[in-house]
This record gives C-alpha cells, sequence and structure tokens, in this order.
C-alpha cells in the first residue's frame, strides 16, 4: 500500500526565515505522481505543484522550491524569505496510476506552518 | 475560468438524516473525487466518478454513495449520518482520471456537522 508521511506536525518561524517541509512516501510501484497542496484557514486545497516519478529535476517558483529525489523517496518543500501569508497547512500526496486511481490520492497528515511577523 | 464550487459551505444534521452536497466541476473537467477531512483521519479518498461512472470508491460504508450528472456536476449523498461523519467534504476536480497525468482542483468544502 502507498504511504505519504509528514512528520513535522507544526513549523513556526519568524518572517523572512526559509523554512523546509519534507515528505517522504511509499510505494511500489515505478511510476507515480507527488503533489503538494496548500491549506489556508478558508479549506480550500490549493494545488502547487506535480511531479511525476521520471522527473527528478528540482523546480523553482519565485520564493518556492522543490527537491524531488528518488534515492531517499523524498519530496521536500522549501519557502525561501517567508510571509506571513504562507501560514497554512500543507500537504503532501501521492497518486499511483497503476491501480486506476484505486486509492484517489493519498494525502500525508500536513504540516501547520505558522509564520510570525 | 471557475473553479470548484461545492455547496452548501456549512450544514448542521441531527444523526439519522441524510445529507447531499454538491459539487460543480471546473468547465471541460470530466472527473469528479470526493474527500473526507477529520482531525484524527486526516485526508480521505471517498470516491471518484468520471464520465457519470464511478470509477473508484474508498474504504467508507454504503451509506456514504454519489453520482455524476451529464454535465459532470456531482453530489455526494449521505444516509443515517452518525456523529463520526461530522468532517470537511472536499470535492476535486480534473480533466482527466486519477489514474492519468492530471491534477486535481479542490472546492473549499462543506463543513458537516452531525449532533
Amino acid at each position: 500500500a502507498q504511504k505519504v508521511t509528514q512528520a513535522q506536525t507544526e513549523i513556526s518561524v519568524v518572517e523572512k526565515e526559509d523554512v523546509t517541509l519534507d515528505c517522504v512516501y511509499e510505494t511500489r510501484d515505478t511510476t507515480y505522481y507527488l503533489f503538494w497542496y496548500k491549506q489556508p484557514p478558508s479549506g480550500e486545497l490549493v494545488f502547487l505543484i506535480r511531479r511525476n516519478s521520471f522527473d527528478e529535476q528540482n523546480e523553482i517558483s519565485g520564493r518556492y522550491s522543490w527537491n524531488f529525489q528518488k534515492s531517499t523517496s523524498s519530496f521536500n518543500f522549501t519557502i525561501t524569505a517567508s510571509q506571513v501569508v504562507d501560514s497554512a497547512v500543507y500537504f503532501c500526496a501521492l497518486s499511483d496510476p497503476s491501480r486506476g486511481g484505486a486509492d484517489g490520492l493519498t494525502f500525508g497528515k500536513g504540516t501547520h506552518l505558522i509564520i510570525q511577523p | 475560468k471557475a473553479g470548484v464550487t461545492q455547496t452548501p459551505r456549512y450544514l448542521i444534521k441531527t444523526r439519522g438524516q441524510q445529507v447531499t452536497l454538491s459539487c460543480s466541476p471546473i468547465s471541460g473537467h470530466r472527473s469528479v473525487s470526493w474527500y473526507q477531512q477529520t482531525p484524527g483521519q486526516g485526508l480521505q479518498f471517498l470516491f471518484e466518478y468520471f464520465s457519470e461512472t464511478q470509477r473508484n470508491k474508498g474504504n467508507f460504508p454504503g451509506r456514504f454513495s454519489g453520482r455524476q450528472f451529464s454535465n459532470s456536476r456531482s453530489e455526494m449523498n449521505v444516509s443515517t449520518l452518525e456523529l463520526g461523519d461530522s468532517a470537511l467534504y472536499l470535492c476535486a476536480s480534473s480533466l482527466e482520471t486519477l489514474s492519468a497525468n492530471t491534477e486535481a482542483f479542490f472546492g473549499q468544502g462543506t463543513r458537516l456537522t452531525v449532533v
């Protein structure tokens, strides 16, 4: 069975600090997709990124960057120069298409990020 | 382009009642999937509908059901409500099925409270 672990339940940093959110996944398949979502207090899950298992290139989007390492089954997310608006719960998720989407998206428990002014 | 719309945003129901939640996906998206979010269990997959057919179902009792209409709008129904059904129910819309390389976009959810 597939599994996503976000070991950090809550992280609190001061504004402008860099912060990394960890994500470790388990799957038996060679083809899979990884996602990060942001959930602000309003409740909506905001899509941030999708990465397929064959693309290990790191990605940068503004202050956000993602480090995908298949060797350690990790897909970590870094926010550079954090801002108060980054405060939210962040979820890492895994999709395994080999089972026809039978499990939907498998989510980690989430990391609550608090950015203090 | 309008996002995923879920109605209602909040619901309070009594144990034993039934409830219907609605989700309108992004225009052109054919897949709608549903998730239950609780503090204890986190986000759990309920089911996915694609082209009016249920493609996949998570590990939930038969009290949870759904359907999808020809315009891709989806409804989720929970019968004989239990206190443990209190949760945020999130709907996700995607162009293709979850088995494909596709992005899923979520609505704001319906917060259901069972008393």
